[in-house]
């Protein structure tokens, strides 16, 4: 199975400041039949179930705010958020879905300064 | 807008049997539009994805699960359960059941959860 590895485990932002969380796969996740990269991010809140941030390597779900953006390709890649704010605590996940079974990144959470 | 809720048994022994049922709303699960999931999140640990089931049945286990577990339909009330075998205290977690729009993997909706425990 596809191993997912994020860093860092935990952060600690100013508001307004950006934060940054890594993720790697232990596989290229590009599809080049469909030339997709199927690499999701997910947020849970605390005492949330997750949600949907960010499908496909870097398109945003509905709702979601554009400071948060995701990038990079093949096994490294990136949840960005351009200014952190109050509301963004929780766990971040990554998610490769190019072959079952689907996995997850051990989580990073990010608290407020 | 799709919504799902998770049901069933909150506390388990050992060696019994785990059954959890997720009730759609938003969607029909014979529709084809979206395969179900369930996701379960252990103490200390992440996210676990479980296995899905798609409109005609066919479906998908996760291989460390694949000999405990049964993912089924009911159509007739819209919604989908989860049955896992021989449970140990390893099974303790938070059951999250999800839709994946088109299959696609990608999870677009979520249940609450639930939580199970495990023990005598």
């Amino acid at each position: 199975e596809i191993v997912m590895t994020q860093t860092p485990l935990s952060l600690s932002v100013t508001p307004g400041e950006p934060a940054s969380i890594a993720c790697r796969s232990t596989q290229n996740l590009f599809d080049s039949d469909d030339r997709k990269t199927y690499v999701d991010w997910y947020l849970q809140k605390p005492g949330q179930s997750p949600h949907l941030l960010i499908y496909a390597l870097s398109h945003r779900a509905s709702g979601v705010p554009d400071r948060f953006s995701g990038s990079g390709s093949g096994t490294d890649f990136t949840l960005k958020i351009s200014r952190v704010e109050a509301e963004d605590v929780g766990v971040y996940y990554c998610m490769q879905r190019i072959d079952f079974p689907l996995t997850f990144g051990q989580g990073t959470r990010l608290e407020i300064k | 807008q799709v919504q799902l809720q998770e049901s069933g048994s909150g506390l388990v022994k050992p060696s019994q049997t785990l059954s959890l049922t997720c009730a759609v709303s938003g969607a029909s699960i014979s529709s084809g539009d979206y395969s179900w999931n369930w996701i379960r999140q252990s103490p200390g640990k992440g996210l676990e994805w479980i296995g899905y089931i798609y409109h005609l049945g066919s479906s998908y286990y996760t291989p460390s699960l694949k000999s405990r577990l049964t993912i089924s339909l009911d159509r007739s009330r819209n919604q989908f359960s989860l049955k896992l075998k021989s449970v140990t205290a390893a099974d303790t977690g938070i059951y999250f059941c999800a839709a994946s729009l088109r299959g696609s993997g990608t999870q677009d909706y979520w249940g609450q959860g639930t939580l199970v425990t495990v023990s005598s």
